[in-house]
């Protein structure tokens, strides 16, 4: 079982429409979940992160996490096509390392 | 806003060469990273650095890789007798407290092409 997964995608969705990107992992003790965006051939740019079950909204995009599902969410509202991309789901347990999904990839048609 | 730079932005070695990559992170972050992706494949975890010390490192990162923090504001990833399989992008990582409870920040990367 891979430690965190993603749909690969594409997920292509018009734009002004609502993207909604899961992420399940295995690991139950994880404590923290990152979204980061990644356009192709750059570096991960953190979007958000959360802790604690429930959602937590930063602009046109609301993070969504359920411990008991080991289920995360992105949600992205109004999407645009610079949004387009790959969104890495991340997971942290303790410490300092971040494990990484492949990545959903993301695209806005206008 | 302060960014992590990395250098050299893309480098080109034989098979068996050594190879330094270096980054200097955010100036008043105590956590490093490094991290790679091959392409087409996931951002892999290699090494974080505290303290001047490893605090934790993958089964990737093995003897052939170490890293070094040699002055206040450098750190560096050194791979030895590298291999095809090492290239990759290789992202360096700085956070001001920790992946649990701080953002990690990252370069720009630095990619490795292993001839």
């Amino acid at each position: 079982q891979k430690e965190v997964e993603q749909n690969s995608g594409p997920l292509s969705v018009p734009e002004g429409a609502i993207a909604s990107l899961n992420c399940t992992y295995s690991d139950r003790g994880s404590q923290s979940f990152f979204w980061y965006r990644q356009y192709s051939g750059k570096s991960p740019e953190l979007i958000m992160f959360i802790y604690s079950n429930g959602d937590k909204e930063d602009g046109r995009f609301t993070a969504q996490l359920n411990k008991a599902s080991q289920y995360v969410s992105l949600l992205i509202r109004d999407s645009q096509p610079s949004d387009s991309a790959t969104y890495l789901c991340a997971v942290n347990r303790y410490g300092n390392k971040l494990v990484f999904g492949a990545g959903t990839i993301l695209r806005v048609k206008s | 806003e302060p960014e992590v730079t990395q250098t050299p932005s893309h480098q080109v070695t034989q098979m068996g060469q050594e190879v330094i990559l270096r980054c200097v992170p955010i100036s008043n972050h105590l956590y490093f990273y490094w991290y790679r992706q091959i392409l087409g494949q996931k951002v892999e975890f290699l090494v974080s650095f505290y303290n001047n010390e490893i605090s934790e490192k993958s089964e990737i990162f093995d003897d052939q890789f170490s890293v070094e923090r040699p002055d206040g504001s450098n750190f560096t990833l050194k791979i030895r007798s590298t291999k095809l399989e090492d290239s990759a992008m290789y992202f360096c990582a700085s956070s001001g407290g920790g992946g649990q409870t701080g953002e990690l920040f990252f370069g720009e990367g630095s990619r490795l092409t292993v001839l």
